[in-house]
């Protein structure tokens, strides 16, 4: 079992629509989750990061966590065609020391939003 | 620029030559990430620093690559004797110190990244 898992899609919605995107996570202890956009060629950008259980809302972007089931998605709001890129899911393992402060990712979804 | 700055953004080498990665993390920040990315795959650690000292390097080859944060200076990731293996993006990120209270919160905000090839 992957220790952070996505769907790969690719994810196609029309412009207008809500893109909802999905991660899972292996450790219970994990406590940081965060959502990252790359596009082709760029480096990953931070866009949402939680740390509760519920909904946190950011613009046009929801992040949901729900640490019983371990998992955390990401909602995006009337997309638009720029927001066509791969969706990283980050979570911060708790590492074997407990106090492990690297991220690890999945492998990302691929969303294009149609015009 | 208040980023996290990287460079070069492009590198080619040669296999057998070295390749020497630097990152400036954002200001105000002392934590500092290497990340690796291969073709089609994801992004995967590979060491953690904070200022003259190497916290975490679980993620690093154990030949060929080093990394340094000295007192002065940018972040270096050195590797040696590259091969056509090590074709990749490089991403440094960086995190501010944090206090006690804040323990669990870790944005990491990334650079640009230096693409590798290795001809």
């Amino acid at each position: 079992q992957k220790e952070v898992e996505q769907n790969s899609g690719p994810l196609s919605v029309p412009e207008g629509a809500i893109a909802s995107l999905n991660c899972t996570y292996s450790d219970r202890g994990s406590q940081s989750f965060f959502w990252y956009r790359q596009y082709s060629g760029k480096s990953p950008e931070l866009i949402m990061s939680i740390y509760s259980n519920g909904d946190k809302e950011d613009g046009r972007f929801t992040a949901q966590l729900n640490k019983a089931s371990q998992y955390v998605s990401l909602l995006i709001r009337d997309s638009q065609p720029s927001d066509s890129a791969t969706y990283l899911c980050a979570v911060r393992l708790p590492g074997s020391s407990g106090s492990a402060r690297q991220l690890t990712f999945g492998s990302g979804t691929q969303l294009t939003v149609l015009p | 620029n208040a980023g996290v700055m990287q460079n070069p953004r492009h590198l080619v080498r040669r296999r057998g030559q070295e390749a020497r990665l630097r990152c400036s993390p954002m200001k105000g920040h002392s934590h500092v990430y290497w990340y690796r990315q291969l073709p089609e795959e994801g992004l995967k650690f590979m060491v953690y620093l904070q200022k003259e000292n190497i916290i975490d390097e679980s993620g690093m080859p154990k030949e060929r690559f080093s990394a340094e944060f000295p007192k002065e200076g940018p972040s270096i990731l050195r590797i040696q004797q590259v091969v056509r293996g090590d074709s990749a993006a490089y991403f440094c990120a960086s995190s501010p110190r944090l206090q006690p209270r804040d323990r669990g919160y870790y944005e990491q905000y990334f650079g640009p990244g230096t693409r590798l090839t290795v001809t």
